[in-house]
């Protein structure tokens, strides 16, 4: 079985720009969320996803947004980027609605914003 | 809200050392908890997890006890090796909103020689 794969691995920005990152779940899972890790504020939840509706929402700025396609297929984007948006932005899903199981992660993508 | 506490790092050992790791939590209700694993480069691995008091969750000779009684999640292993070198973190999901993951902030083990 197929793992998370994330898209772009790495990606250079401008400030300003706008950006897409991708994300594509383990077959059969229904629920994809999104995380941004930075050495300053460690792993803080963006937004989750499932069967196409936004669940669930962290505290960050209306730049930041995502949906979820028919196949489960997840996108974040993020406008107006700034310098402090460079982080790794890890993608996670999971098959059950229940906390109980695990999230599986991919390998993330790792944005510098310059 | 929800927290998660972990150990400050790094983490320091040599090979066949024992483990811990301290995790201690705050949530409302009865929350699943996890450790996660994230070696250099690479996105997180679940390592193992725990639904409910007096659970144990093992992997790879880790283990970590769901103590509601002291709130808290440790991590052990009984021999360390150098491949267990990587960032561990504790979290958890609450029964409120079970699809939000809060992580602590991470513990570097550096296991040498």
């Amino acid at each position: 079985k197929a793992g998370v794969t994330q898209t772009p691995r790495y990606l250079i920005k401008t400030r300003g720009q706008q950006v897409t990152l991708s994300c594509s779940p383990i077959s059969g899972h229904r629920s994809v969320s999104w995380y941004q890790q930075t050495p300053g504020q460690g792993l803080q939840f963006l937004f989750e996803y499932f069967s196409e509706t936004q669940r669930n929402k962290g505290n960050f700025p209306g730049r930041f947004s995502g949906r979820q396609f028919s196949n489960s297929r997840s996108e974040m984007n993020v406008s107006t980027l700034e310098l402090g948006d460079s982080a790794l932005y890890l993608c996670a899903s999971r098959e059950e609605v229940t906390g109980s199981d695990g999230y599986t992660f991919g390998s993330g993508t790792r944005l510098t914003v310059v | 809200g929800n927290s998660v506490t972990q150990m400050e790092g790094p983490v320091t050992l040599s090979e066949e050392a024992f483990l811990t790791i301290n995790c201690t939590y705050t949530a409302t209700g009865y929350p699943s908890l996890f450790w996660y694993v994230q070696y250099p480069g690479e996105g997180l691995q679940l390592l193992l997890k725990a639904t409910k008091a007096d659970d144990k969750g093992s992997n790879k000779g880790f283990e970590a006890t769901y103590r509601k009684e002291t709130t808290s999640f440790h991590l052990e292993k009984g021999s360390v090796q150098v491949s267990d070198s990587a960032v561990y973190f504790c979290a958890l999901t609450d029964t409120g909103t079970a699809s939000k993951l809060t992580f602590g902030t991470g513990t570097r083990l550096q296991v040498t020689l």
